[in-house]
């Protein structure tokens, strides 16, 4: 298994439809997070979950709506979206989400298309 | 104003040559860190090279060297003898202490490497 794995890799989604996207990591870590990864724009900071815990929302409407089970796992559900939320959504993790030199983890991202 | 720039939207290399990529930063926290990810074409961030703001040495990982200069704020990748699989976007990236809570890295818009043979 590798660190982190995305499901699925691409989704194409009409406005109106629900879908969610779901991360897995095998690192043993306890920090989680959703990027957003626009064209021509740096990576936007979506959520971050810390021991399950939600830390940080970085003002993201509502129609995402993230949840963490467990330490292992993290989805973002989505609900009613624009066509501009068409991006590269990556997750990533880390071991605890305080230090400095606290690298993360990605994923492949999934490929989100709305039309 | 943006906190990390990457003023080089492109960049070419021949094979077997270095290239160094540029990265500043903005901070006015005394405590943080500067990381390298590189980004290929299947989409995933992979970890290069990090530099925390105390070290008094450059960061060296394999063929990445991270060229650190403080006074400057100033963070350049360089990447020893390219290979063609080094052709990929590759971001800085800056995560500052903020007191008990730091999770946010943020990073640059990122530079496209091409390495030809």
């Amino acid at each position: 298994e590798t660190g982190v794995t995305q499901t699925p890799r691409h989704l194409v989604m009409g406005m109106t439809n629900k879908k969610s996207l779901k991360c897995e990591q095998h690192l043993g870590h306890n920090a989680m997070y959703w990027y957003k990864q626009s064209a021509k724009k740096p990576l936007e900071l979506m959520f971050v979950y810390s021991l399950e815990e939600r830390v940080e929302n970085n003002s993201v409407p509502s129609r995402f709506s993230p949840e963490c089970p467990n330490s292992s796992h993290l989805f973002l559900h989505l609900h009613t979206l624009q066509p501009e939320d068409s991006a590269l959504y990556l997750c990533a993790s880390s071991q605890d989400g305080r230090g400095d030199n606290e690298k993360l983890f990605f994923g492949s991202g999934t490929q989100l298309s709305v039309l | 104003a943006q906190k990390i720039t990457q003023t080089q939207p492109g960049m070419f290399v021949q094979e077997k040559e270095a290239v160094t990529l540029d990265c500043t930063y903005d901070t006015s926290d005394p405590s943080y860190g500067l990381f390298w990810y590189k980004q290929p074409s299947s989409g995933e961030m992979i970890f290069l090279i990090y530099q925390g703001s105390y070290d008094q040495q450059n960061a060296t990982e394999g063929r990445y060297s991270l060229n650190f200069q403080k006074a400057r704020k100033s963070a350049n990748l360089v990447i020893s003898a390219s290979q063609l699989g080094d052709s990929a976007m590759y971001f800085c990236a800056m995560r500052e202490s903020r007191g008990g809570s730091n999770y946010k890295l943020t990073f640059g818009k990122g530079t496209l490497l091409t390495v030809n043979p």
